[in-house]
């Protein structure tokens, strides 16, 4: 059974601070995706990664894939109030095996 | 256009009773998959249309679970004789063709 477990599961910071959340897998994927879901809402895509060692920036966010193609993370810098929400990682195995999620609450 | 539509938006019912959810992809979308979300965690695939391809129904959890895929568009996922284990959130995706999936905003189902 393919697992992507992210971590933390649950995270709570106040308005400015820095974080990182981490999808790892013992599988190689031949891309991983994340994804941002809130309350009542199915989940939005982000980025894709694709290539080994491939670091995107997407504004305050950055996301890495791993050089082997198993893992990956997403740092936010300066993390906002409107940053809060489901964070969600996918790997691309045919279908996407998603992660459990990171919970991120940002307080002001 | 339109996004990903599903209905009902939430639904409540009785063990035991049958339910049956729909999901309008994104037109001209060839793929279209459903997931279950148990709640604040991530996704758990359950099957796959593409095109007037056989689904790939690898991720029913049981033969209570079925779906189908008329004209290539519209799905509907039923849900016979429902246990209370089968309460979640139910999304639907759609997609062109690559990566990227479009999600409706889900179906919460409730069975008391």
């Amino acid at each position: 059974t393919q697992l992507l477990e992210q971590s933390p599961q649950f995270l709570s910071i106040q308005e400015g601070e820095n974080l990182t959340v981490y999808c790892n897998s013992s599988s190689v994927f031949s891309s991983l995706q994340w994804y941002r879901q809130e309350p009542g809402e199915g989940p939005v895509l982000l980025v894709t990664v694709v290539t080994g060692g491939e670091v995107k920036k997407l504004k305050r966010l950055t996301f890495q894939f791993g050089d082997a193609r198993k893992d990956s993370s997403l740092h936010i810098t300066a993390a906002q109030t409107g940053d809060t929400g489901l964070y969600l990682c996918a790997g691309d195995t045919g279908k996407l095996i998603f992660g459990q999620g990171t919970t991120l609450q940002v307080k002001p | 256009g339109a996004g990903v539509s599903q209905s009902p938006s939430n639904k409540v019912t009785e063990k035991g009773k049958d339910v049956e959810l729909r999901c309008d992809p994104i037109s001209g979308h060839t793929a279209l998959y459903w997931y279950r979300q148990s709640l604040g965690q991530g996704l758990e695939f359950l099957i796959y249309f593409q095109g007037n391809s056989a689904p790939d129904k690898s991720g029913l959890p049981s033969d209570r679970f079925s779906a189908e895929r008329t004209g290539g568009s519209v799905s509907t996922l039923t849900i016979q004789r429902t246990q209370q284990e089968d309460s979640a959130v139910y999304l639907c995706a759609s997609s062109s063709s690559g990566y990227r999936q479009f999600f409706g905003p889900g179906t919460r189902l409730t069975v008391l």
